[in-house]
């Protein structure tokens, strides 16, 4: 039974389209985060939600919006996506705000 | 300076070997340190945590933290192929600030 799930595994696009990462947990965790990796595996910290309040806003392109139907959800959407957004998006959990949490397997996103 | 240093390495080691992979930090404000090792192509997973200067062991996994030096270090004791992977050093801060950095990770191989 997986902790944090994320769909779709892998999204092949193409420049300029509107694409939407799910990801669900179903730990009763308080907190959810978006993560980017990149292609040198260098993971930073994207989004983070606790209770479904914007907690965490980092600096990135506001193509990127992240959206908190409920605790148990965070999705992450991308308008007019560009080749630079190429990389494996992870969400994670954590049942506080220290980050400490459980990750999803990731969703590969390559923008051609 | 950026805020956490990690040798990407690669790192190559017989089975058996003793494995020591550390990180620097520059703000002392950070007070929780975490490890997390990641197979190619899943999700990072958390090994270790821990908030005190000090040793923490778990099983073969000891990691240590020296707070005057601001140096994290991951010992693995009697390797093995399975603990072939990437090891991440994470660190929170927790003084008003919910992120947590992640160092670029260190790729480990351990050769049969």
């Amino acid at each position: 039974d997986t902790a944090v799930s994320q769909t779709p595994k892998y999204l092949v696009t193409q420049m300029g389209n509107d694409k939407s990462i799910k990801c669900e947990q179903n730990l009763g965790h308080d907190t959810m985060y978006w993560y980017k990796q990149d292609s040198k595996k260098f993971l930073k910290i994207m989004f983070s939600y606790n209770n479904k309040e914007l907690i965490i806003n980092e600096t990135v392109p506001n193509r990127f919006s992240p959206k908190s139907p409920d605790k148990a959800h965070l999705n992450l959407h991308i308008n007019s996506l560009e080749l630079g957004d190429s990389a494996v998006y992870f969400c994670a959990s954590s049942q506080d705000r220290r980050g400490h949490g459980f990750f999803g397997q990731g969703t590969r996103l390559t923008v051609v | 300076q950026k805020e956490v240093e990690q040798d990407p390495g690669p790192l190559s080691v017989p089975e058996g070997a003793i494995v020591s992979l550390n990180c620097t930090y520059s703000n002392s404000a950070f007070q929780y340190f975490m490890w997390y090792r990641q197979y190619s192509r899943k999700g990072p997973e958390l090994l270790m945590y821990t908030y005190s200067s000090g040793n923490k062991e778990d099983g073969r996994f000891t990691a240590q933290v020296d707070k005057s030096s601001k140096y994290i270090s991951l010992f693995i004791r009697d390797s093995q192929p399975s603990d072939s992977a990437t090891y991440l050093c994470a660190i929170f801060s927790g003084a008003g600030s919910y992120q947590l950095t992640f160092g670029k990770g260190t790729k480990l191989s351990v050769i049969p």
